[in-house]
């Protein structure tokens, strides 16, 4: 009964390979975001997502690939990976426009490791 | 766009003691003010939040104050136990713009028994 779930937890690599994480929500809201947490813990949003249309696109190399299949799901695929994109990533998703579109609840992390 | 500061960067408390934690943000027409509090490991979990038609806010031993003209809210944690050490982070929004956060770069605090 997870609220935000992401896979996987850990993710270990090598420079150069592609990767994906993904991020579920069974919380019916509409709007999903990636956030970045370096190893200095500064929280960064990298993508938003509502109902399935990006609309918050930070200054991301485009290695980074957000795919959102439906309003429930949002995936981050990571082309070419490199040593800086070691990091925690979140996903975190926010209610329905009209109830509150304030609330950001966030998923476990998934903590991404280049080798 | 939005930036936000926090302060301090680490806090140090006697078991008991008072904590209190300030961020200022830049941006006038922000108006939603989140705080999240990141265990060790852990996802950041929301504890209080305030908007921009209120001064305060309580909820048990913590609360939230806003001075929107001066463009500075604050996080006070009375009677700290163990269990609030973690890192406090501070957030605004502006509305309009996705409801994207800007978070403050993070408290770590420490409750000493």
């Amino acid at each position: 009964d997870t609220a935000v779930s992401q896979t996987p937890k850990y993710l270990v690599t090598q420079m150069g390979n592609d990767k994906s994480i993904k991020c579920e929500q069974n919380l019916g809201h509409d709007t999903m975001y990636w956030y970045k947490q370096d190893s200095k813990k500064f929280l960064k949003i990298m993508f938003s997502y509502n109902n399935k249309e990006l609309i918050i696109n930070e200054t991301v190399p485009n290695r980074f690939s957000p795919k959102s299949p439906d309003k429930a799901h949002l995936n981050l695929h990571i082309n070419s990976l490199e040593l800086g994109d070691s990091a925690v990533y979140f996903c975190a998703s926010s209610p329905p426009s009209g109830v509150s579109t304030d609330t950001q609840y966030f998923g476990p992390g998934t903590r991404l490791t280049v080798l | 766009g939005e930036n936000v500061e926090q302060h301090p960067s680490t806090l140090s408390v006697q078991e008991g003691d008072s904590a209190v934690i300030k961020c200022t943000y830049s941006d006038s027409a922000s108006n939603y003010f989140p705080w999240y509090k990141q265990e060790l490991g852990k996802r950041p979990q929301l504890i209080i939040d305030i908007r921009s038609n209120v001064g305060e806010k309580k909820d048990q031993r913590i609360a939230v104050t806003l001075n929107k003209t001066a463009k500075h809210f604050s996080l006070h944690i009375t009677e700290t136990q163990p269990e609030d050490s973690a890192v406090y982070f501070c957030a605004a929004r502006t509305w309009g713009y996705g409801n994207k956060l800007v978070f403050g770069a993070g408290t770590i605090l420490r409750v000493k028994s």
